[in-house]
């Protein structure tokens, strides 16, 4: 079964700071992968996929995010956080017969001025 | 504007009792979705639907039921058999099959049990 693994449930920076959120993945096929946002008590927006064209991902807000399939990750990052990116992320993987995303239990960004 | 509206927002229950969340799309979505958001514990499947008048359950959808008579609304029930209610519900839809787009979500409901 597909699944995927969020390090770190917490991930303090400060501003001006590099962001970087790990995801690493388990999948038997090619996955579809995806990262979202969640800010409190709001739904999810997408802020970027990765559906196997180029291994670099640029998505919202200046995330990108790498697909290695080699080290089964797609970790998420940024090169200057700013406080509006505090919120918490969520990286998904969609399941075998692609009719559901499956996500991670999520990590929370917090930017401290 | 297109998108999909979730209702109530906030709602409470006494244990034993029936309720219904609503989730309505105008985009033209065929697929809907229904998951539950526990705090660490991201966000788990309970219903998901194709096409009108079908339906497949998620990773935990005892409790819960659902149905699709309209392409744009996929009401929940959550049932008393559900032994903890109290989450985080969203709803969201996709064009077709997930793995070629995105998920679109509602704003949520919070649902708590009394």
């Amino acid at each position: 079964a597909q699944s995927v693994t969020q390090l770190g449930s917490h991930v303090s920076v400060s501003e001006g700071a590099l962001v970087l959120l790990r995801c690493n993945y388990s999948s038997s096929v090619p996955p579809y992968l995806f990262w979202y946002v969640q800010y409190p008590n709001q739904g999810l927006q997408l802020l970027l996929k990765y559906t196997s064209a180029a291994t670099l991902v640029k998505g919202i807000n200046g995330f990108e995010a790498e697909f290695k399939k080699s080290e089964t990750s797609f970790h998420l990052t940024k090169p200057s956080a700013h406080m509006s990116d505090a919120a918490e992320y969520f990286c998904a993987v969609s399941d075998q017969a692609g009719t559901a995303l499956i996500f991670g239990k999520g990590t929370t960004l917090s930017v401290s001025s | 504007d297109g998108g999909i509206t979730q209702s109530p927002k906030y709602l409470f229950r006494k244990e034993g009792q029936n309720v219904t969340l609503s989730c309505e799309q105008n985009l033209n979505h065929d697929a809907m979705y229904w998951y539950r958001q526990d705090p660490g514990q991201g966000l788990r499947l309970i219903y998901y639907s194709q096409i009108v008048n079908d339906f497949q359950k998620g990773d935990i959808a005892e409790g819960y039921s659902v149905s699709r008579e309209k392409k744009e609304s996929f009401p929940l029930t959550v049932t008393s058999a559900q032994k903890n209610p109290t989450a985080f519900y969203l709803c969201a839809s996709s064009i077709e099959r997930v793995n070629t787009g995105e998920l679109f979500f509602g704003e949520g409901s919070r649902l708590t049990v009394l």
